[in-house]
């Protein structure tokens, strides 16, 4: 089982829809959780962190923790075709300053 | 604020050649990190510093490769020597104190012939 499973996608919606994102992590004791951006061909961009069980919401994005699921999820409200690039979801390592990234989501947004 | 900065952004070399990437992180972070991102393994860490001094080389893939950073200021990322499979973009990424988000670089794009 890799350690931060994202599906790979692409996740295809219409302009001004909701997207959601997925990932999974398999260690329980993960603390720290964030969300990267990334366009084709540019380096990735930090948009979301989160650390306790629950949503975070940043205009249009809402993160949200499970842990006891080991989940954590991104949800991207009205949807815009520049919302279109690969989102990445990160895992800190406890006790470390190391992230373990999934593979990324290609989230496609059609006008 | 700059960002980080990396050199070269682009670098082709043929195989057996040393190269050497070049990374300054943001003024004021004290670890500094070192990724590879390829199609097939995605973005995986290379090594990472906490006040200059390495913490984590365990991503480095074998002895080919090495880092140094001598100041708080600056980087290297060494390739000695290249060989195809080391084809990839690298990435340097700072933060403030390990806990902390980290902030990436715009990349090396590595082409080894």
């Amino acid at each position: 089982q890799k350690e931060v499973e994202q599906n790979s996608g692409p996740l295809s919606v219409p302009e001004g829809a909701i997207a959601s994102l997925n990932c999974t992590y398999s260690d329980r004791v993960s603390q720290s959780f964030f969300w990267y951006r990334q366009y084709s061909g540019k380096s990735p961009e930090l948009i979301m962190s989160i650390y306790s069980n629950g949503d975070k919401e940043d205009g249009r994005f809402t993160a949200q923790l499970n842990k006891a699921s080991q989940y954590v999820s991104l949800l991207i409200r009205d949807s815009q075709p520049s919302d279109s690039a690969t989102y990445l979801c990160a895992v800190k390592v406890t006790n470390t300053g190391k992230l373990i990234f999934g593979q990324g989501t290609t989230l496609q947004v059609k006008p | 604020d700059a960002g980080v900065i990396q050199s070269p952004r682009h670098e082709v070399t043929e195989m057996g050649q040393e190269v050497t990437l070049r990374c300054k992180p943001i003024s004021g972070h004290n670890s500094l990190f070192w990724y590879r991102q390829t199609m097939m393994r995605g973005l995986e860490l290379l090594i990472y510093f906490n006040n200059n001094v390495p913490i984590d080389d365990s991503g480095m893939p074998e002895d080919r490769f090495s880092a140094k950073m001598p100041n708080a200021s600056f980087s290297t990322l060494k390739i000695q020597p290249s060989e195809p499979r080391d084809s990839a973009v690298y990435f340097c990424a700072s933060s403030l104190g390990r806990a902390h988000e980290q902030f990436f670089g715009p990349g090396t794009r590595l082409t080894v012939l």
